[in-house]
């Protein structure tokens, strides 16, 4: 059983620019969790997604940043216009239905320049 | 609003030597569950271990077990037998039993060094 993936796993966009993280959740797992870690912090909650739902976004800026987990396909975390603040490593993490544990991607490093 | 503290920054053992990382918490609900994740310089998240708030044994897994202290709100990590591969960061977490149970709450981190 493959773990979680997430692609790409480094990023480098112009300031401006768009950015798509992608995060394809182990079989089975029915929800993904996206997480940002800034530079020598701990790991921030973004958003809670079940297929075709948002189920909590209170982590997520209220700007530039959205989130998708669509009935087919990888979840989509999509940052837009993207500044400099934004470089960070961006985990996702998936569970099945009930279960407590999260498993986690490897993640992607977003840089900004 | 949960909130978990790591109060120590960096520790440091000497290999098959024992070591114990703090980890206090603020919390209202009495259902919880609480976690260790290692966090390597590969930056994967690795679960160590998880504990219960209704159980009252700590949890153990092979040489990693925890001192949960529900009343004193206080979750220490032990690591026996110390290994090199054990270098990482170590993080605690939090993650509520009620309706807010999708996000895990994260404390700073504490970075272990192992010498050999």
């Amino acid at each position: 059983n493959a773990g979680v993936m997430q692609n790409p796993r480094h990023l480098v966009r112009r300031r401006g620019q768009e950015a798509r993280l992608r995060c394809s959740p182990m079989k089975g797992h029915s929800h993904v969790y996206w997480y940002r870690q800034l530079p020598e912090e701990g790991l921030k909650f973004m958003v809670y997604l079940q297929k075709e739902n948002i189920i909590d976004e209170s982590g997520m800026p209220k700007e530039r940043f959205s989130a998708e987990f669509p009935k087919e396909g990888p979840s989509i975390l999509r940052i837009q216009q993207v500044v400099r603040g934004d470089s960070a490593a961006y985990f996702c993490a998936s569970s099945p239905l009930g279960p407590v544990e999260q498993y986690f991607g490897p993640g992607t490093r977003l840089t900004v320049t | 609003a949960q909130t978990v503290t790591q109060s120590q920054p960096e520790m440091s053992v000497q290999e098959a030597e024992t070591v114990t990382l703090s980890c206090t918490y603020d919390t209202s609900e009495s259902d919880y569950y609480l976690f260790w994740y290692k966090q390597p310089p590969s930056r994967q998240m690795i679960l160590v271990i998880r504990q219960e708030a209704y159980k009252q044994q700590n949890a153990t897994e092979n040489r990693f077990s925890v001192n949960f202290q529900k009343a004193a709100k206080s979750f220490s990590l032990k690591i026996s037998d110390s290994q090199l591969g054990d270098a990482a960061m170590y993080f605690c977490a939090y993650r509520s039993a009620g309706t807010s149970y999708g996000k895990l709450t994260f404390g700073q981190g504490t970075i272990l060094t192992v010498h050999p």
